[in-house]
């Protein structure tokens, strides 16, 4: 039961477009969720996250957008870099004071085409 | 300051066998939590630590285990190994918990043969 759902397994887009990466949830308790950035033979990388009290959430050239009736975020980046290369995981969770584990979803390759 | 540290970075092990895993986290950090990444299965939550405390468990196999010190350094043991165990293992570190962030180590690629 995938409750984190990536449904693009790769995605091209031109050096200087925007990226948009989708990721689609079924689970209604999630109430903070994450992107997560990772090169070959590297650990995921913390990118961005927001919470369910947003819809919104910038930081430099990346935002994610929730939408909670759609069970829906997507993380968008502008401009897109080369370096941007990677494969990304949004990830979800429930908020438990600290207690808390995350449910990833299975990824978006995204190559930057210069 | 050092990252989390993950040890060995490849393994490669017979089926059968059982296979131990380390994970050094941040100076600091008291929670510890273990991920395995399979293609196709992103990454799925093994289990976490706080304080020498499983404090989480994912829905994995019992042959699947783990432990924290008291220094905070975590192990993760996996008995009887399968080819499906073929993955690489994540290691996540945090102060607290969510709100403060989690920092991966690079993992250990395990393969069973």
């Amino acid at each position: 039961d995938q409750q984190v759902k990536q449904n693009s397994p790769s995605l091209s887009v031109q050096e200087g477009r925007i990226s948009i990466l989708n990721c689609d949830y079924t689970n209604s308790m999630f109430d903070y969720f994450l992107w997560y950035k990772k090169y070959p033979a590297e650990g995921p990388t913390f990118l961005i996250s927001i919470s369910s009290i947003k819809d919104k959430n910038e930081d430099g050239r990346f935002t994610v957008f929730l939408n909670k009736s759609a069970k829906h975020l997507s993380l968008h980046i502008v401009p897109s870099q080369p370096g941007d290369s990677a494969v990304y995981f949004c990830a979800a969770s429930v908020s438990n004071f600290g207690n808390e584990k995350l449910t990833f979803g299975t990824g978006t390759r995204l190559t930057i085409i210069p | 300051k050092a990252g989390v540290t993950q040890t060995p970075r490849y393994l490669i092990k017979t089926r059968g066998q059982q296979v131990t895993l380390s994970c050094s986290p941040i100076s600091g950090h008291r929670s510890v939590s273990w991920y395995q990444q399979t293609p196709g299965q992103g990454l799925q939550f093994l289990f976490e630590y706080f304080s020498e405390t499983q404090r989480n468990k994912g829905n994995f196999p019992g042959r699947f285990s783990g432990r924290q010190f008291s220094n905070s350094r975590s192990e993760m043991n996996v008995s009887t190994l399968e080819l499906g165990d073929s993955a690489l293992y994540l290691c996540a570190s945090s102060f607290g918990g969510l709100n403060y962030g989690y920092t991966f180590g690079s993992g250990t690629r395990l393969t069973v043969v």
